[in-house]
């Protein structure tokens, strides 16, 4: 059974024109997290939402925002995208902080032309 | 800020065992992660591991945690060719809201 699914798997858009992508999650969990994780590096937090908090990184650009409009749904908007910004990009969910495991989505890979 | 690193790659031959390493800096670390992902996946959570704990066994996976030098290591028995992915090492970040400081992976490759 899925439990954080990722739409689209695949996103092309062109540069400069905004793109969003959607998590959503059949865990009820109250904590969701947007990474980034462009080719062979690392995945990096952009942000997180514990409930309807908002937990920005301090190095996240500007260029990224999410939006959470209720429990199992969660956005990332990205304004203008870069040729930069092309990566795969992963959601992530956890029952809530500490050391509650975070389980991920399968990705949202991002390519701008 | 803390780092986690990783060698990037491992080429192991079929029912050998595999032995993946990290190291981290955040000295006041509370759990420790290690994550596959095969190509075009997710992350899938592996293991993890408390720090107050030096080993952790889960049928053919053995965590060992060195936390006086800050080395983690991932041992997987009798390894098989479903094994091959990318394994990343994780540190729960002390001085973050449930932040996870990834390493760049290792490269596990299981050769015949």
């Amino acid at each position: 059974d899925a439990m954080v699914i990722q739409n689209p798997r695949y996103q092309v858009t062109q540069f400069g024109k905004p793109v969003t992508l959607s998590c959503s999650q059949t865990l009820n969990h109250n904590v969701m997290y947007w990474y980034q994780q462009k080719s062979s590096q690392a995945p990096k937090l952009l942000f997180h939402y514990y409930d309807k908090d908002f937990n920005n990184e301090a190095d996240t650009p500007d260029n990224f925002q999410s939006r959470r409009p209720n429990t199992s749904f969660c956005f990332l908007d990205i304004r203008s995208p870069g040729l930069g910004d092309a990566a795969m990009y992963l959601c992530a969910t956890s029952r809530s902080g500490g050391g509650d495991t975070q389980y991920f989505g399968p990705g949202t890979r991002l390519t701008v032309l | 800020g803390e780092d986690v690193e990783q060698s990037l790659f491992l080429s192991v031959r079929e029912g050998d065992s595999s032995v993946i390493n990290c190291t981290y800096t955040d000295s006041s670390s509370t759990y420790l992660y290690w994550y596959k992902q095969e190509p075009g996946a997710g992350l899938q959570l592996l293991t993890y591991i408390f720090s107050n704990m030096d080993m952790k066994q889960d049928q053919r996976l053995t965590v060992l945690l060195n936390k006086k030098d800050k080395h983690l290591s991932l041992r997987i028995a009798d390894t098989q060719t479903g094994d091959s992915a990318i394994y990343f090492c994780a540190d729960l970040f002390s001085g973050g809201y449930n932040k996870l400081i990834f390493g760049a992976g290792t490269r596990l490759a299981v050769h015949p």
